[in-house]
């Protein structure tokens, strides 16, 4: 299957720092990427639709400036966390898919604000 | 809107037993459905999936799930259980040609010896 890999998988940051996080599609081109964030022990709830070359498209409730993403190439996205807090620690996942195929998931930023 | 329940929030099986879980989903239209699997501080791994044809699917690992679109059901199981599938499993709903997905609450399986 197709591989997208994260980085970094975990992360801590200070109150008030931006921790930036990237998804990358290794062996395909991904026009589309999306942003999940999972609490501990809760499902994943989708924040934003990376597009390619234009801007992202964030769901309800979802702050755009405070999750800024960034989808400058087809197999890149990255995901910035700006004035953190620590409320913001989660898990967060991204995921792509080839064309005509179902998504695949990275392995998952483990954040916490300290 | 869709939607996805999973009735059972944690299950506790014997290694060996069978397993089920189950998932109820909500949608307008002919869904796509999927079974994900997640390991603690791991990413999801794709079990199986559904876009159409024969209703029993099969995945990997040894697990199938079968598609009653007059339950709006699609269960997951397994006839017999390791102890490696001790794990968190999620069912998925997506749109045909819409790559986001809508999860469940997700099911904790625990798995004794």
């Amino acid at each position: 299957g197709a591989v997208v890999s994260q980085h970094p998988s975990r992360v801590i940051c200070k109150s008030g720092t931006s921790v930036k996080i990237e998804c990358r599609s290794l062996d395909f081109q991904a026009t589309t990427m999306f942003w999940y964030r999972q609490f501990p022990k809760q499902s994943l709830m989708l924040m934003a639709t990376s597009n390619e070359g234009s801007k992202a498209t964030y769901e309800q409730g979802v702050e755009k400036d405070k999750f800024l993403i960034n989808h400058a190439s087809l197999t890149l996205s990255t995901l910035t966390v700006t004035s953190a807090h620590p409320e913001d620690s989660s898990f967060y996942i991204c995921s792509a898919h080839p064309a005509g195929t179902e998504a695949f998931f990275g392995q998952g930023t483990r954040l916490t604000v300290v | 809107a869709q939607s996805v329940t999973q009735p059972d929030i944690h299950i506790t099986v014997s290694e060996g037993a069978s397993l089920e879980l189950r998932c109820n989903y909500s949608y307008g239209a002919t869904p796509y459905l999927f079974w994900y699997v997640q390991s603690p501080g791991q990413g999801l791994q794709l079990l199986l999936k559904y876009f159409s044809g024969d209703t029993l699917v099969q995945g990997i690992k040894g697990f199938e799930a079968e598609f009653k679109r007059s339950q709006s059901s699609f269960n997951l199981r397994k006839p017999s259980v390791h102890w490696s599938d001790a794990a968190e499993y999620f069912c998925a709903v997506g749109a045909v040609n819409d790559y986001k997905l809508s999860f469940g609450a997700g099911t904790t399986v625990t798995v004794r010896a």
